[in-house]
């Protein structure tokens, strides 16, 4: 089945700089990649997604990239700001009856 | 707007009590999924479902039971409680599996 590795596993940077999080998979097939931030004592939401069809997609500061050949993906986020501190998940599934392979998390820590 | 809601936010019982956590989701979504939280662990799938009356193991379904009667109600079911299920206990819908999944707000469980 899908293995999905995270890192890294905690990151601190410094407000206004750019945080990357990488996660690799095992699954060739997996067609979906979603990233999940939860914030300290809320639930996890959707924050970005991307497909297999496409290599980069944007929204506003943060960005997913996809490299199929490499089974890989990553998140960056740009122009970090405090609110961005939180827990970053990702996850990968290919359609089909099996569920999401979430990644183990990225603890963010953004300091002012 | 997708509403994810759990029966309980805390719980606190005795080990061995039987324990049901409810999830209802409004969205009519077909698929339900139950994870549990625990630090450094990430998000572990206890059991999911796609439809009602059907159910399938997850990850972790050790200890566990679910119940799908109806479909926008997912229940979990701890038969004899043990103090290492003490844990955040998250219930998540989506319309297919290669689509966003909604969290609910989470029930932390404390079995003394």
């Amino acid at each position: 089945g899908e293995n999905v590795e995270q890192h890294p596993s905690t990151l601190s940077v410094q407000e206004g700089d750019s945080a990357v999080i990488k996660c690799t998979y095992s699954d060739s097939a997996s067609n979906y990649f979603p990233w999940y931030k939860q914030e300290l004592g809320k639930r996890p939401q959707l924050i970005i997604d991307i497909r297999s069809n496409v290599g980069e997609k944007k929204d506003q500061r943060i960005a997913v990239t996809l490299n199929k050949t490499a089974k890989h993906f990553s998140l960056h986020i740009t122009e970090t700001q405090p609110e961005d501190s939180a827990v970053y998940f990702c996850a990968a599934v290919h359609s089909g009856n099996t569920p999401l392979v979430f990644g183990k998390g990225t603890r963010l820590s953004v300091i002012a | 707007d997708v509403k994810v809601t759990q029966s309980s936010r805390y719980l606190v019982k005795r080990t061995g009590e039987k324990v049901f956590l409810e999830c209802v989701q409004d969205m009519d979504h077909e698929n339900m999924f139950w994870y549990r939280q625990d630090p450094g662990l990430g998000l572990r799938l206890i059991y999911f479902s796609y439809d009602v009356k059907m159910k399938e193991k997850g990850d972790i379904p050790e200890g566990y039971s679910v119940s799908r009667e109806k479909k926008e109600r997912f229940s979990l079911i701890l038969e004899s409680a043990s103090t290492n299920q003490t844990s955040m206990y998250l219930c998540a819908s989506s319309l297919a599996a290669v689509e966003t999944q909604y969290f609910g707000p989470g029930t932390r469980l404390l079995v003394l």
